[in-house]
């Protein structure tokens, strides 16, 4: 158990519908990371939130979003649902600050995304 | 832009034997982490093991060893006394130093099998 929960396990919806995917990071994290793994495009990050402001965005479509609440846990809204969005999810976390070995990342179990 | 090459999408290894997983990379930069995570049919993401690309000597983690050449740009992992739970993919990812930003960016993977 990597200590980064994330919610729901699965989810199941249809092309044109919004979901929120929620992830809560270890205990003193700072730093949550979402990445996107998919068949054709592997494991691609999507968008970095550090103690509440958003630090590094990487290939995230604009029908995304994501932000992070003072109790540091984060969201991640994907809306206009398309077929192709159908991916695992996940989100991990550092402490992102201080000494060098805090900086490795942990992940949650992910998240199921089919878009029927 | 980094990147990381995983060139070998399939390995397989006789149960109690050894086998080393390949990953290169490229980069412009001095200063770096690379890890090697594994991916076990849950889907699960596990930290197997990170290096610190200024410290010469070769990361360690019990039957897990890597071999990394900071020169060539190379950064191979050595799965000793194989188990069957070592079944998995296993992906290599690398990371700026760069304080509190940086995201992983991974290899595409190499699947390994276990023979028992």
């Amino acid at each position: 158990d990597s200590g980064v929960t994330q919610t729901p396990k699965h989810l199941i919806t249809a092309t044109g519908q919004r979901v929120t995917l929620r992830c809560s990071p270890r205990s003193g994290d700072l730093s949550v990371y979402w990445y996107q793994q998919s068949l054709d495009q592997g494991l691609q990050f999507l968008i970095q939130y550090y103690n509440g402001e958003e630090r590094a965005k990487g290939n995230i479509l604009e029908r995304f979003s994501a932000q992070q609440f003072p109790d540091l846990h984060s969201e991640l809204n994907l809306s206009s649902l398309e077929l192709g969005d159908s991916a695992l999810y996940f989100c991990a976390s550092s402490v992102g600050r201080g000494a060098r070995r805090r900086e490795t990342q942990y992940f949650g179990p992910g998240t199921r995304l089919l878009v029927l | 832009a980094q990147t990381v090459t995983q060139s070998q999408p399939e390995m397989s290894v006789q149960e109690a034997e050894t086998v080393t997983l390949s990953c290169t990379y490229d980069t412009s930069e001095s200063d770096y982490y690379l890890f090697w995570y594994k991916q076990p049919p849950s889907r699960q993401m596990i930290l197997v093991i990170r290096q610190e690309a200024y410290k010469q000597q070769n990361a360690t983690e019990n039957r897990f060893s890597v071999n990394f050449q900071k020169a060539a740009k190379s950064f191979s992992l050595k799965i000793s006394d194989s188990q069957l739970g070592d079944a998995a993919m296993y992906f290599c990812a690398y990371r700026n130093y760069g304080g509190s930003q940086g995201n992983l960016i991974f290899g595409k993977g190499t699947k390994l099998s276990v023979k028992p």
